[in-house]
């Protein structure tokens, strides 16, 4: 069982709409990254989050220690959003490697 | 801004071969990670170096090696390659007590083994 739970696998909106991605966590954490990987693999880090709540541009990060979960909200979604969502534990400090998410696959169609 | 550098970007190899992947960190940081993605599937962290010394293993094969050198630059050597060590590699960085800690990944080096 994987220990990082991603919901949905697939998500396909129009573009303009509210989108949320879910993530659930059965492990201890000393962080929680939502990453973006756009097709052709690169990765890039979009939010790192131990508590509380972050926002960068038209991406919201939240979590929640206590029950294990965290979302990533994308507001006016836009084509150029299409990308590939992952959710990845960091499990302790120092140089821990992080353990994935399955992904959700985004696609926002004009 | 300076990024995390892989190379090389693609390798074509046969198996039973050798291969060498290197990763050149983001300047001043310290540890460098290593993940193997295979196609259609979640990345799985393989080892990760800090201050020259091995931090923490992950789904690392025996025939696999890896070490980070003096300018903290690191090398993934890969030996007897199979056919399901294809895959893309990524590298990341961070900087420990940075108060982000985010893991900063390179653009990945697409192994083909065939």
């Amino acid at each position: 069982k994987n220990e990082v739970e991603q919901s949905p696998q697939n998500l396909t909106a129009q573009e303009g709409e509210f989108i949320t991605i879910n993530c659930s966590y059965s492990v201890g954490i000393s962080a929680l990254h939502w990453l973006q990987q756009h097709p052709g693999g690169g990765i890039v880090s979009l939010f790192m989050l131990s508590s509380g709540k972050k926002k960068h541009g038209r991406l919201i990060a939240t979590i929640n220690i206590q029950e294990k979960h965290s979302s990533l909200h994308i507001t006016a979604s836009h084509p150029r959003d299409s990308a590939v969502y992952i959710c990845a534990a960091s499990p302790g400090g120092g140089a821990d490697g992080l353990t994935f998410g399955k992904g959700t696959h985004l696609i926002i169609q004009p | 801004a300076a990024g995390v550098i892989q190379s090389p970007r693609h390798l074509i190899k046969e198996k039973r071969e050798t291969a060498t992947l290197k990763c050149y960190p983001i300047p001043r940081h310290d540890t460098v990670y290593w993940y193997q993605q295979g196609p259609g599937q979640d990345p799985q962290f393989l080892i990760s170096f800090y201050e020259k010394m091995q931090s923490d293993k992950g789904s690392i094969p025996d025939r696999f090696s890896a070490q980070q050198f003096s300018d903290y630059h690191s090398e993934l050597n890969m030996s007897s390659l199979e056919l399901g060590d294809s895959a893309l590699y990524f590298c990341a960085s961070s900087v420990p007590g940075e108060p982000e800690g985010t893991q900063y990944f390179g653009p990945g080096t697409r192994l083909l083994v065939l």
